[in-house]
């Protein structure tokens, strides 16, 4: 990818369950997001987290952001089979922050 | 959140043929908007910058002359795949920004839809 790597590339679980995604990215970032597509369609912004932020909540979203090491994760409590999707992070640089670079995606399969 | 459009969804052509992908900024301005390609289970890879009233600037491995970008107005940019080939096949989407201020803030960019390309 332009940017990054996340892991898992892929992600099974069961309803209920916890969904945990990690991104790892390569340059000084101004601020990363979390967006959601489903099989063939557009992007969904989940939730934006920005440099000098740690952790950052949204219903059943949980993010962090380690500066330090250049990764991030997500966190989806209580899985729902809606969740179902592709989970990609993306970047926004400090020196040129209109800018995104999208990690390599999670593909989260929840199952009923 | 604001809203942005693209036209059309889908399109098939044959090759050698161009086409023209419209992405539109529905209830905001938009200075700069963005062209991402989308390869099956790939993720996006940024294409280039479209910057209203000037030339766009593309990323590093982009033909220039193969993806013509035009942005002739706040809220609109097209993206025109000029002799289509099959390895041009894709799912292509814009997103935008909403112009802020200078507060220097980076916000959230607003993505389009999505094109499918799929040249026979």
């Amino acid at each position: 990818s332009q940017q990054g790597e996340e892991d898992p590339q892929a992600l099974s679980i069961q309803e209920g369950e916890n969904a945990t995604m990690n991104c790892s990215y390569k340059t000084s970032i101004n601020n990363l997001q979390w967006y959601r597509q489903n099989s063939g369609r557009g992007l969904v912004h989940l939730i934006l987290i920005r440099s000098n932020e740690r952790e950052k909540h949204s219903g059943r979203l949980r993010v962090t952001l380690d500066t330090s090491k250049k990764s991030s994760s997500l966190l989806i409590t209580a899985s729902r089979a809606a969740d179902t999707a592709s989970y990609f992070c993306a970047t926004a640089e400090t020196y040129n922050f209109n800018k995104f670079y999208f990690g390599s995606g999670t593909k989260l399969n929840v199952k009923p | 959140g604001a809203v942005v459009s693209q036209h059309p969804s889908w399109v098939i052509c044959k090759s050698g043929t161009s086409v023209k992908i419209e992405c539109r900024s529905l209830d905001f301005q938009a200075t700069t908007m963005f062209w991402y390609r989308q390869f099956p289970k790939q993720s996006l890879m940024l294409m280039a910058t479209s910057n209203e009233g000037s030339k766009a600037t593309y990323e590093q491995g982009v033909e220039k002359d193969k993806f013509l970008i035009n942005h002739a107005s706040l809220t609109l940019s097209t993206l025109t795949v000029t002799s289509a080939h099959p390895e041009d096949s894709s799912f292509y989407i814009c997103s935008a920004r909403d112009w802020g201020g200078f507060s220097g803030a980076a916000g959230e960019q607003f993505f389009g839809p999505g094109t499918r390309l799929t040249v026979l």
